[in-house]
């Protein structure tokens, strides 16, 4: 079964400074898909941004970008010029592309930005 | 655009009752929606994957009795916490699948804070 882990349970980051956050996953397959969300202290889940396998191209989302290391499984999120909304609980998820219906989520990274 | 929607909010019953909770895509179809339920500072939780026109998939150990749950429509999923304990106390959230996108992204609703008295 596939798994998602987030090592990191607590970051801190100065506003305006760059922070990376981690994901690591374990699958077999060769074609899935990768989502960073946020959830504020509203509990609303947002997306932040997603990444498909297959694009070697590391995805983009103004100040979120990704590092995706397909051998390595890896899927680290930066986030840059950090602003006081950016606080939240990020999940890392994944999916496979074929049969999957199913989104696997990592544990979750607190995020505490600090003026 | 991708926007969902979750009713109520915050709901408080006694125990022994009934709660219901819709789940709407509200500019986009859904043939797939999915229910989690989320404790404090933790991940979310699969409950269900709801299919319209048929019966839900629940994953191992969520009882169907006591998790109902009824995709009637493109738009609308129901869950229905069927006589309801402090157990059942939680954050629930629905998503739905954009089947216009071909990453199949799920976008979530609000949530809904069940508190069973």
């Amino acid at each position: 079964a596939q798994t998602v882990t987030q090592s990191q349970p607590e970051m801190s980051v100065q506003e305006a400074e760059t922070v990376t956050l981690s994901c690591t996953y374990d699958t077999s397959e060769s074609d899935y898909y990768l989502f960073w969300y946020k959830q504020p202290p509203s509990r609303q889940m947002i997306l932040v941004i997603r990444q498909e396998a297959y694009k070697q191209q590391n995805a983009t989302e103004n100040r979120f970008s990704v590092n995706f290391q397909k051998a390595a499984k890896s899927f680290s999120l930066k986030i840059s010029d950090s602003q006081l909304g950016d606080a939240a609980m990020y999940f890392c998820a994944y999916k496979e592309a074929l049969y999957g219906n199913k989104l696997v989520f990592g544990a979750g990274t607190i995020l505490r930005v600090k003026s | 655009g991708a926007v969902v929607s979750q009713h109520p909010s915050w709901v408080i019953c006694k125990s022994g009752t009934s709660v219901k909770i819709e789940c709407r895509s509200l500019d986009f179809q859904a043939t797939t929606m999915f229910w989690y339920r989320q404790f404090p500072k933790q991940s979310l939780m699969l409950m269900a994957t709801s299919n319209e026109g048929s019966k839900a998939t629940y994953e191992q150990g969520v009882e169907k009795d006591k998790f109902l749950i009824n995709h009637a429509s493109l738009t609308l999923s129901t869950l229905t916490v069927t006589s309801a304990h402090p157990e059942d106390s939680s954050f629930y959230i629905c998503s739905a699948r954009d089947n216009r996108e071909v990453q199949e992204t799920q976008y979530f609703g609000p949530g809904t804070r069940l508190l069973v008295l």
